[in-house]
């Protein structure tokens, strides 16, 4: 069974500080997905990253896809308060399956 | 253009009773995904449907659970007799090819109450 452990799982900052969360498997996946989702909302699709060692960037955050694809990291610099919601990621899919496995989130909140 | 749209958003069962849930995938779009969330946990894949095809089913319960995507009409994710732990978010998701090559996007979801 592929499994995606997050952490941390809570982490509240104040506006303005930098974070990392990160994203950890004992097996390797083809990609790597990014969402966050706001509560009541559906996730809504970051970043995909695909190759072992790739470094995207969206305004603020960064994605580190790991060089065995098999762990992620997303840092986000000076956090805002809009940043506030539950980062998930997922692997796959893989094997002929179109399934994504998705971690259990790390849940952030930003304070003004 | 709309999204993946989900009715309703909120569903409320006494148990034994029969839930449906309903996803239309954005335009043009025949690939179909379901997951379930529950509180604290993160998305459990349940089924993949292509149009009249379930593709992948690996994730759904063995039984009270089925799921259909027709030829017309939106996608539907039944469940029969629920239970107190059916109770969760019901997510939804579409792409225009499988998602080995295309994005999916994601419902805003259903939230199942049994009481």
């Amino acid at each position: 069974t592929q499994l995606l452990e997050q952490s941390p799982q809570f982490l509240s900052i104040q506006e303005g500080e930098n974070l990392t969360v990160y994203c950890n498997s004992s097996s390797v996946f083809s990609s790597l997905q990014w969402y966050r989702q706001e509560p009541g909302e559906g996730p809504v699709l970051l970043v995909t990253v695909v190759t072992g060692g790739e470094v995207k960037k969206l305004k603020r955050l960064t994605f580190q896809f790991g060089d065995a694809r098999k762990d992620s990291s997303l840092h986000i610099t000076a956090a805002q308060t809009g940043d506030t919601g539950l980062y998930l990621c997922a692997g796959g899919p893989q094997g002929g399956s179109e399934k994504l496995v998705f971690g259990k989130g790390t849940k952030l909140t930003v304070n003004p | 253009n709309a999204g993946v749209m989900q009715n309703p958003r909120h569903l409320v069962r006494r148990r034994g009773q029969e839930a449906r849930l309903r996803c239309s995938p954005m335009k043009g779009h025949s690939h179909v995904y379901w997951y379930r969330q529950l509180p604290e946990e993160g998305l459990k894949f349940m089924v993949y449907l292509q149009k009249e095809n379930i593709i992948d089913e690996s994730g759904m319960p063995k039984e009270r659970f089925s799921a259909e995507f027709p030829k017309e009409g939106p996608s539907i994710l039944r469940i029969q007799q629920v239970v107190r732990g059916d109770s969760a978010a019901y997510f939804c998701a579409s792409s225009f090819g499988g998602q080995m090559n295309t994005e999916a996007f994601f419902g805003q979801g259903t939230r199942l109450t049994v009481v």
